[in-house]
C-alpha cells in the first residue's frame, strides 16, 4: 500500500494564481481531511470529508475549496492564492471519524509570492 | 463543540527525566484519545492512543492516561532520550466530525 500520497511536494505561486493540491489514499478510508501548518505552529483543519460526495468546513476554510468524487481522492483547490496561504499542507485519512488513527501524507510546501 | 487545549507549549527536560503533556477537552462525546509525534520536517505520526473504556495504556517508555471525569488525557514519556525531541500533538473529535488538533508541545531533551 502507498498509504496517503500528496502532489506536488513543493510549489511556488504568484498572488492571484489558482492551483489544486492532490491527495489520494489506497486504504479505503472514509474520512479524509486537509490541514495547514504554518512555521512553528500547529495543525489547523481546513476542510474534511466523511465519505464520497460529502464535504464540510473546518477551522480555516476561507480561500479553499474541496471535492470528494471518489473514496480515494480528496483534492484541495486554492481559488486565488494569497501570501497568507504560504504554509505546509497535510492531507490525512482514517477509517472513521474520531475513532482511529489518522494517516498523514508527506505534505506540500506552498509559497505564495 | 470540539475544543481542546494543550499544555505546556514548550517543555525542556534533561535526558533521563520524565515529560508530561496534557490535553483538556470540552465535551464528552469522543471515545478515542490519540497522541501524535512530529519530527522536524516530517509528517505527524501516531505514537499511542487510548479508548474511553480504559484509564491507562503503556508502550515501553510512553504512556497515555485518561481522566474522563475531569475531561483530560495526558502523554507521559519516561527516561527521555534526545530522539524524543519533537513536537507532540493531541487530537480530539468530540460531538462533531471535525478532528481538531491541540496547539502542540515542543519537547526538547537536553543531553
Amino acid at each position: 500500500n502507498a498509504g496517503v500520497t500528496q502532489t506536488p511536494k513543493f510549489q511556488v505561486l504568484k498572488t492571484g494564481q489558482s492551483m489544486t493540491l492532490q491527495c489520494a489514499q489506497d486504504m479505503n478510508h472514509e474520512y479524509m481531511s486537509w490541514y495547514r501548518q504554518d512555521p512553528g505552529m500547529g495543525l489547523r483543519l481546513i476542510h474534511y470529508s466523511v465519505g464520497a460526495g460529502i464535504t464540510d468546513q473546518g477551522e480555516v476554510p476561507n480561500g479553499y475549496n474541496v471535492s470528494r468524487s471518489t473514496t480515494e481522492d480528496f483534492p484541495l483547490r486554492l481559488l486565488s492564492a494569497a501570501p497568507s496561504q504560504t504554509s505546509v499542507y497535510f492531507c490525512a485519512s482514517s477509517f472513521g471519524t474520531g475513532d482511529g488513527e489518522q494517516f498523514f501524507g508527506p505534505g506540500t510546501r506552498l509559497t505564495v509570492l | 463543540g470540539e475544543n481542546v487545549e494543550q499544555h505546556p507549549s514548550t517543555l525542556s527536560v534533561q535526558e533521563g527525566d520524565s515529560a508530561v503533556i496534557k490535553c483538556t477537552y470540552s465535551d464528552s462525546a469522543s471515545n478515542y484519545f490519540p497522541w501524535y509525534k512530529q519530527e522536524l520536517g516530517k509528517r505527524p505520526q501516531l505514537i499511542i492512543d487510548i479508548r474511553s473504556n480504559v484509564g491507562e495504556k503503556k508502550d515501553q517508555r510512553i504512556a497515555v492516561t485518561l481522566n474522563k471525569t475531569a475531561k483530560h488525557f495526558s502523554l507521559h514519556i519516561t527516561e527521555t532520550q534526545p530522539e524524543d525531541s519533537a513536537v507532540y500533538f493531541c487530537d480530539y473529535g468530540g460531538a462533531t466530525n471535525k478532528l481538531i488538533f491541540g496547539t502542540g508541545t515542543l519537547l526538547a531533551v537536553q543531553p
